[in-house]
């Protein structure tokens, strides 16, 4: 089946600290990946996504580079501001097995100035 | 233009009531998904459209949850007699299209949140 798992919360950082949330999936075939970031009061965003292996992803600072031999699709981001605190998801959309979305379990960034 | 609107926002229901959570997609958006997210979990997939017909249904946690769109635009979720384990955010997104083995980004609304006292 289809899943995702990422690392557990929450995580705090001191602004302009580098930011790694890991992230890895289980599927068949050749999923697209993507990370949704969640800020307080507001709806699901979009952050990247990446549709095939060796693709990277990025905006706004942040990156996830599609790692099919690891199954992983870790974000990063170099240097992290206040205005980054959210809940960030990883994501999968398989679409051999259908078109909706797969989420992890969040995890929640607080930066710190 | 628009985005996906949900309404309303915020719903209370006491114990045994029936509720209806609405979604206005994206205008020609031909595919339409609901989810639902428990604090502090990632969303869950319930059901999904593509156009009135309602391909997918094996999200819907139990026979009480019923979805519809009658028209191909507007859907209605309805939970009756909720309970207590229904209280999440109920989130509707919308796509242009779907076809097995392709993709299309979906485009989510702000969520309805639900809480059954």
């Amino acid at each position: 089946g289809n899943s995702v798992t990422q690392m557990e919360g929450p995580v705090t950082l001191s602004e302009e600290a580098f930011l790694t949330i890991n992230c890895t999936y289980t599927a068949t075939g050749y999923p697209s990946l993507f990370w949704y970031v969640q800020y307080p009061g507001e709806g699901l965003q979009l952050l990247l996504k990446a549709t095939k292996a060796d693709d990277k992803g990025s905006n706004k600072g942040f990156e996830a580079t599609y790692r099919k031999e690891t199954t992983s699709f870790h974000l990063e981001k170099g240097s992290v501001q206040v205005s980054d605190s959210a809940v960030y998801f990883c994501a999968l959309v398989n679409p051999n097995t259908g078109n909706q979305f797969y989420f992890g379990t969040g995890t929640s960034l607080t930066v710190i100035p | 233009g628009a985005g996906v609107s949900q309404s309303p926002r915020y719903k209370v229901a006491k114990r045994g009531q029936d509720v209806a959570l609405r979604c206005d997609p994206i205008s020609g958006h031909v595919s339409l998904f609901w989810y639902q997210q428990a604090l502090g979990q990632g969303p869950e997939f319930l059901t999904y459209f593509q156009n009135e017909a309602q391909l997918d249904k094996s999200g819907l946690p139990s026979d009480r949850f019923f979805a519809e769109r009658p028209e191909g635009s507007v859907s209605t979720l309805k939970i009756q007699r909720t309970q207590q384990e229904d209280s999440a955010v109920y989130l509707c997104a919308s796509s242009l299209g779907t076809a097995v083995g392709s993709y299309n980004e979906q485009f989510f609304g702000p969520g309805t949140r639900l809480t059954v006292l």
